[in-house]
């Protein structure tokens, strides 16, 4: 069964990049048809779709989002990473991730999440 | 405030039929398949329906979803207590990009 795990700074001061990473485990990240994604959820609030990479490294973004994220993955550690730049207090929330199997949005597995609060 | 709306609440008590609106417009709903979560408290959201209709294994039959036009419905039948949670509709937007809905929390009385 396949298991994801994010890991990364708990706190992240404005202007400066949130970092995070997440472990892909009980599977491999370089399956066909797999897509791996980044959702948020600021605290007391929905989640937010943004954004999701391929095995091979196509991208795709939330449009409002597009200018300040990167989603990359690494094939050989079995991982793939999620970097926003620069961060605002708004970007404060819980930060999921997420394997997609066929379609972008079709969410199976998803990581435990972790919190990252921006303030100074 | 979300491109998909849903009802902030909805409530039922045990047994009962509830049903839970997503609205949005030609742009995503209409066009796209639509995907629903289910999120207990503390915990990460769940893939609840998937492509519209369509149940993973291991979600009760209890879940089913539907979509006409530009609104999607999850209904739930035989509500139980555990159904207490946070749901959440997704669909991609033409603007290529993925959307949630902004959430209802359902209460069994």
């Amino acid at each position: 069964q396949l298991q994801l795990q994010e890991s990364g700074p708990g706190l992240v001061k404005p202007s400066e990049t949130l970092s995070l990473t997440c472990a892909v485990s009980g599977g491999s990240i370089s399956t066909n048809s797999h897509y791996w994604g980044w959702i948020r959820q600021p605290p007391g609030k929905g989640l937010e779709w943004i954004g999701s990479v391929s095995y091979s490294g196509k991208t795709y973004y939330k449009t409002s989002l597009k200018s300040r994220v990167t989603i990359s993955v690494d094939t050989s550690k079995e991982r793939f990473s999620l970097n926003v730049n620069p961060v605002t207090a708004s970007d404060t929330g819980v930060y999921y991730c997420a394997s997609a199997v066929d379609h972008l949005l079709q969410l199976h597995s998803w990581g435990q999440g972790t919190l990252v609060t921006v303030s100074s | 405030q979300s491109v998909l709306t849903q009802p902030p609440s909805a409530s039922g008590t045990p047994g009962q039929r509830v049903t839970i609106s997503c609205s949005g417009s030609s742009s995503n709903i209409e066009n796209n398949y639509v995907f629903w979560y289910q999120q207990l408290p503390g915990t990460a959201p769940k893939l609840l329906i998937y492509r519209n209709n369509q149940r993973p294994s291991g979600v009760p039959d209890r879940f089913s979803g539907s979509k006409s036009g530009t609104t999607a419905s999850l209904s739930i039948t035989g509500l139980r207590s555990e159904d207490e949670a946070d749901y959440y509709c997704a669909t991609w937007d033409n603007s290529l990009s993925g959307l949630f809905g902004g959430g209802t929390k359902l209460t069994v009385l």
